[in-house]
């Protein structure tokens, strides 16, 4: 079993949809959730952190089920700004845990 | 300023022949990472030290071997290329040891083994 699973899309939207995307972790003693985004053939960067109570950036709402070992990434109103991978971060320990991303692309 | 500098940026180079990707921070954090992400876009984690210290070593073959001069440093030596090895290397720094979860990347490394 992946320690981080997530649906690899690829997620084809249009712009101004609104678009979901769920993540499972494994290991139930993980600490820390995050989201990073990753551009084609660039680097990962942090896009928001994951906090028990949910929490809002924007057009971006991240929400985490404990019990459940859930994460998910809601976009509103999408942007073609927003096409990337997106990728689901667990800490565990001293390590961040990465699942292999959800491609999203917005399309005008 | 690139707050986490790799070089080379691209390298090709043949089976059997040793190679190295250097990486230097100038964010003054404590903890620096070598990840390595292959062609099905997987990121993992090979080795983390913290000022100076050895504090991840996953299951990588030894013929990796990661060295930290002082903490604003962290190369990556590889014996033996073989074609498997070929992915994009990430080195990544971080205050704390993991504690606030934000990595600060490097742009990558794209070896090609041929």
């Amino acid at each position: 079993r992946k320690e981080v699973e997530q649906d690899p899309g690829p997620f084809n939207v249009p712009e101004g949809a609104t678009v979901a995307f769920n993540c499972t972790y494994s290991n139930s003693a993980s600490q820390s959730f995050f989201w990073y985004r990753q551009d084609c053939r660039k680097e990962p960067k942090l896009l928001m952190s994951v906090y028990s109570s949910g929490n809002e950036d924007g057009r971006f709402t991240a929400q985490l089920n404990r019990a459940s070992q859930y994460i998910s990434l809601l976009i509103r109103d999408s942007k073609l700004s927003d096409s990337a991978t997106y990728l689901c971060v667990v800490r565990a320990g001293t390590a961040l845990i990465f699942g292999k991303g959800t491609t999203l692309s917005v399309s005008s | 300023d690139t707050a986490v500098s790799q070089t080379p940026k691209y390298l090709v180079t043949q089976m059997g022949n040793d190679k190295s990707i250097k990486c230097e921070q100038n964010l003054g954090h404590d903890t620096m990472y070598w990840y390595k992400q292959d062609s099905k876009k997987f990121l993992k984690i090979m080795f983390s030290y913290n000022n100076k210290e050895l504090i991840i070593n996953e299951t990588v073959p030894n013929r990796f071997s990661p060295k930290s001069p002082d903490k604003a440093h962290l190369n990556l030596h590889i014996n033996s290329l073989e074609l498997g090895d070929s992915a994009v290397y990430f080195c990544a720094s971080s205050q704390g040891a993991m504690r606030t979860g934000e990595l600060f990347f490097g742009e990558g490394s794209r070896l090609t083994v041929l």
